[in-house]
């Protein structure tokens, strides 16, 4: 079975641009989680949503970040403009249910570098 | 609110030796607790969650780990570990009645010597 997958893999860009990640969670689950992992605060929750409805986005750092679901086949987290600060690896996650029993399932993440 | 403490940010150990990872959480509600591994380049994969029942719960790979209520722990353990254990090791709780949020431990990166 195919796990989560996202895209892309590695984005190099420059302080400015606008940033698109993408996830394709695990078909049937509908729970979707976006993280970003930095050494300095170790992985953070941004957003998670439940049956394509975002639930909690609490952890999104600032306006410049959003998130979007359209169905239950994929997601993105756009990050317009783009700051040197938001170099991290952002990993996408989905889990079968909405319950805090759930095991999560982790894409390989993208690993962003803002110029 | 929750919070995890993993107390060591890197633990070497030779290789075929036991080795423990800690965790300490803290919480003002009942949780469930999560082991879950990193190996390099790749995402975070379950090695095993406590929700209920005996305090021991074993994982995927020989891992195990036991849950203390009275320590607020949740210590991982492994009676021999092999090269293929390098990886980064992330303690995380959620509240049992709450939302489906995860809160990680900062990790430990374990490494193997030959």
């Amino acid at each position: 079975d195919a796990g989560v997958i996202q895209s892309p893999r590695h984005e190099v860009t420059e302080m400015g641009q606008e940033v698109t990640l993408r996830c394709k969670p695990i078909s049937g689950h509908n729970s979707l989680f976006w993280y970003r992992q930095t050494m300095m605060r170790g992985l953070e929750l941004l957003i998670y949503f439940n049956n394509n409805v975002p639930i909690d986005d609490s952890g999104m750092p600032e306006d410049r970040f959003s998130a979007k679901m359209p169905n239950a086949s994929f997601s993105t987290l756009k990050i317009q403009p783009s700051e040197p600060r938001d170099s991290a690896v952002y990993f996408c996650a989905s889990s079968l249910t909405s319950g805090s029993r759930e095991t999560q399932y982790f894409g390989p993440g993208t690993r962003l570098l803002v110029l | 609110a929750q919070s995890v403490t993993q107390l060591d940010s890197q633990v070497p150990v030779f290789e075929e030796a036991p080795v423990e990872l800690r965790c300490n959480y803290s919480s003002s509600v009942s949780v469930y607790l999560f082991w879950y591994v990193q190996y390099p380049n790749q995402g975070l994969q379950l090695l095993l969650k406590y929700l209920s029942g005996s305090t021991l719960v074993k994982g995927i790979n020989g891992f195990e780990a036991e849950f203390n209520k009275s320590q607020t722990s949740f210590h991982l353990r492994k009676p021999s570990v092999h090269i293929s254990d390098t990886a980064e090791y992330f303690c995380a709780v959620s509240d049992i009645q709450g939302a489906q949020k995860l809160v990680f431990g900062q990790g430990t990166r374990l490494t193997i010597n030959p």
